[in-house]
């Protein structure tokens, strides 16, 4: 299942410098899109979302910005923290064809490191 | 901060055996999932529950799955005979409606020998 794809399987940045993720989806239906950040062991932990209806969402340091047309998202992270080091997952969904919004198809992942 | 607990944190049983795990979501939610991951794969939804009853299903929650919300607040899943292809993380989700955020809780991994 290819639906959701994160190319960079590993990113590293100096603290303070901006992270950039970046994330692609194939299925046209999504129109929900979420970033979870997860450290070993431990659960997805919500970090910020996106609907389809606008191209870009902001909370604190994180910032999802959406590209329907190229069927692509990305999370900025400003300023990066040693704290921020973990794997970040992109995930979408969509209610259109019986499914729900709590269907959620994830990409693979993309680990962050931030050197101090 | 509320938060989704799952037990136990880890699990290893014989292939064949039951196994049962257990979640205790969010106590306002509504919508109660089960995901899981095997290692060095993606995460990937199993069930969603709404209502007491199934709601959505993917091809993985086959007729060894099961899940039940017994008493309102513990929210399990069960395998009915597993196999080594289930070891896995499994995480429990919830969230208050359908269109709203999906707290996952810390998982349980599940080992099968």
């Amino acid at each position: 299942d290819q639906q959701v794809k994160q190319n960079s399987p590993s990113l590293s940045v100096q603290e303070g410098r901006i992270s950039i993720l970046n994330c692609d989806y194939t299925n046209s239906m999504f129109d929900y899109f979420l970033w979870y950040k997860k450290y070993p062991a431990e659960g997805p932990t919500f970090l910020i979302s996106i609907s389809s209806i606008k191209d870009k969402n902001e909370d604190g340091r994180f910032t999802v910005f959406l590209n329907k047309s190229a069927k692509h998202l990305s999370l900025h992270i400003v300023p990066s923290q040693p704290g921020d080091s973990a794997v970040y997952f992109c995930a979408a969904s969509s209610n259109a064809g019986g499914t729900s919004y709590g269907k959620l198809t994830f990409g693979q992942g993309t680990i962050l490191t931030v050197h101090p | 901060e509320p938060e989704v607990t799952q037990t136990p944190s880890h699990q290893v049983t014989q292939m064949g055996q039951e196994v049962i795990l257990r979640c205790v979501p969010i106590s306002n939610h509504l919508y109660f999932y089960w995901y899981r991951q095997i290692l060095g794969q993606k995460v990937e939804f199993l069930v969603s529950f709404y209502n007491n009853e199934i709601s959505e299903k993917s091809e993985i929650f086959d007729d060894q799955f099961s899940v039940e919300r017994p008493d309102g607040s513990n929210f399990t899943l069960k395998i009915r005979s597993t196999k080594l292809e289930d070891s896995a993380m499994y995480f429990c989700a919830s969230a208050y409606s359908s269109g709203n955020t999906i707290y996952f809780g810390e998982g349980s991994w599940l080992t099968v020998v």
